[in-house]
């Protein structure tokens, strides 16, 4: 039973420009929550989706959007890159059981770097 | 939503027992306790989840007293490999239960 997969597992962009991550969900999972780690903090919520919609956003500009597919697996899209994007970006999954006791499963990230 | 206090850092030695303790004064009756392991660059592990008394899994054991507003991570006989981040969260529940992280506690294990 494969975990949370994310691709790319590095990534190098220049400010300005845009890139898109990707995560896939455990199996069995249909949500999926994004975080934000800058170096030496705890992980950021960015937003989270189910049923292929935003549910919940996090402090972040409309420069941070994503996707959910029926598949579940999601993307994560972030516009003119500032220097302060540089982070890991964590996707993680849960199965939603109305409960809010669901537990997320972390993917390995992927390592954003800005020049 | 409850706010979680666990100290910065914590230090021990090769096969001891090691306990960190959070607090969470605010903790909602229908919050439950999550504990999370993050080693450099990879993704947080989870490691236990508990609401009250106590719970016990192959790799940690969580203590929750009764009136619930701290609860305590035990490892029991700690490796070299269990040096990591450990975060202490309390979801924010309802519809989507984002996760708020603090700092954590850095654990140093020596030999």
């Amino acid at each position: 039973d494969a975990g949370v997969t994310q691709s790319p597992t590095h990534l190098i962009k220049t400010r300005g420009q845009q890139v898109t991550l990707r995560c896939s969900p455990k199996s069995g999972h249909d949500t999926v929550s994004w975080y934000q780690q800058a170096l030496g903090q705890g992980p950021q919520f960015i937003f989270q989706y189910y049923e292929e919609e935003e549910r919940q956003r996090g402090n972040f500009p409309d420069r941070f959007s994503g996707h959910q597919f029926p598949n579940y697996s999601s993307e994560l899209n972030v516009n003119a890159l500032l220097l302060g994007d540089s982070a890991l970006y964590l996707c993680a999954s849960s199965f939603d059981q109305g409960a809010g006791t669901d537990t997320q499963y972390f993917g390995p990230g992927t390592r954003l770097t800005v020049l | 939503l409850a706010k979680t206090t666990q100290p910065i850092s914590m230090d021990s030695y090769e096969g001891q027992e090691v306990n960190i303790t959070c607090s969470h004064n605010n903790i909602a009756t229908n919050d439950y306790i999550t504990w999370y392991q993050q080693f450099p660059s990879q993704g947080p592990r989870f490691i236990i989840q508990g609401y009250k008394t106590k719970v016990t899994n192959e790799v940690a054991s969580l203590f929750i007293p009764a009136d619930r507003k701290s609860s305590t991570l035990s490892l029991p006989r700690v490796s070299l490999s269990d040096t990591a981040v450990y975060y202490c969260l309390v979801p924010t529940g309802g519809a989507t239960n984002k996760l708020i992280f603090g700092t954590g506690t850095l654990l140093a294990v020596q030999p």
